[in-house]
């Protein structure tokens, strides 16, 4: 069993819609919570940064992190084309100095 | 003015040579990063060096060498390439005490 799992996708709604991203784990120490977006032949951008539970807000996107589920996701208001890449979320606990990364899901937002 | 960057972005090789990528960060952060991601874009922690020092080799071959000649640049080298090496690999760096990685835009090697 992978320590983070996250459905690989593809995912593909119409453009205005919320996107509902997900990410399961099973090392209770994780602490801290990250989404990147990931353009093709791009690196992956920081979108979101979580500490422990709760909720973060970003413009058009939201972080939620359940620790007692361990369960994270990402929301994405009124979706753009531009919005359509692979979204990763990643994962770690104190003092790991390693990121441990879901698969990813690659999203398309279709105008 | 690139934050993490890294050369070359592309690099195609035959099988059995040697080669190098470089990275350098103007962040000024004390931790850097190789990560392997694989053609299903998963993304894996190779080695993490903190202050020019070796924290984590994760299970890597040892002809990947990483380089640390100062905290702002984390150089790797590969000996006697194989076709299982192809991947893009990324270069990353974060502050000590904070966790957010940066990542470069990537090396995609092809070893043929």
């Amino acid at each position: 069993q992978k320590e983070v799992e996250q459905d690989p996708g593809p995912l593909s709604v119409p453009e205005g819609v919320i996107v509902s991203l997900n990410c399961t784990y099973s090392n209770s120490a994780f602490q801290y919570f990250m989404w990147y977006r990931q353009y093709s032949r791009k690196g992956p951008e920081l979108l979101m940064y979580t500490y422990s539970s709760g909720n973060k807000e970003d413009g058009r996107f939201t972080a939620q992190v359940d620790k007692s589920s361990k369960y994270i996701s990402l929301f994405i208001r009124d979706s753009q084309p531009s919005d359509s890449a692979t979204y990763l979320c990643a994962m770690t606990s104190q003092g790991a100095q390693k990121l441990v990364f879901g698969q990813g899901t690659r999203l398309t937002i279709n105008p | 003015d690139t934050a993490v960057s890294q050369t070359p972005k592309y690099l195609v090789t035959q099988m059995g040579n040697d080669k190098s990528i470089k990275c350098e960060q103007n962040l000024g952060h004390d931790t850097m990063y190789w990560y392997k991601q694989d053609s299903k874009k998963f993304l894996k922690i190779m080695f993490s060096y903190n202050n020019k020092e070796l924290i984590i080799n994760e299970t890597v071959p040892n002809r990947f060498s990483p380089k640390s000649p100062d905290k702002a640049h984390l150089n790797l080298h590969i000996n006697s390439l194989e076709l299982g090496d192809s991947a893009v690999y990324f270069c990353a760096s974060s502050r000590i005490q904070n966790t957010e990685a940066f990542f470069g835009q990537g090396t995609r090697l092809t070893v043929v």
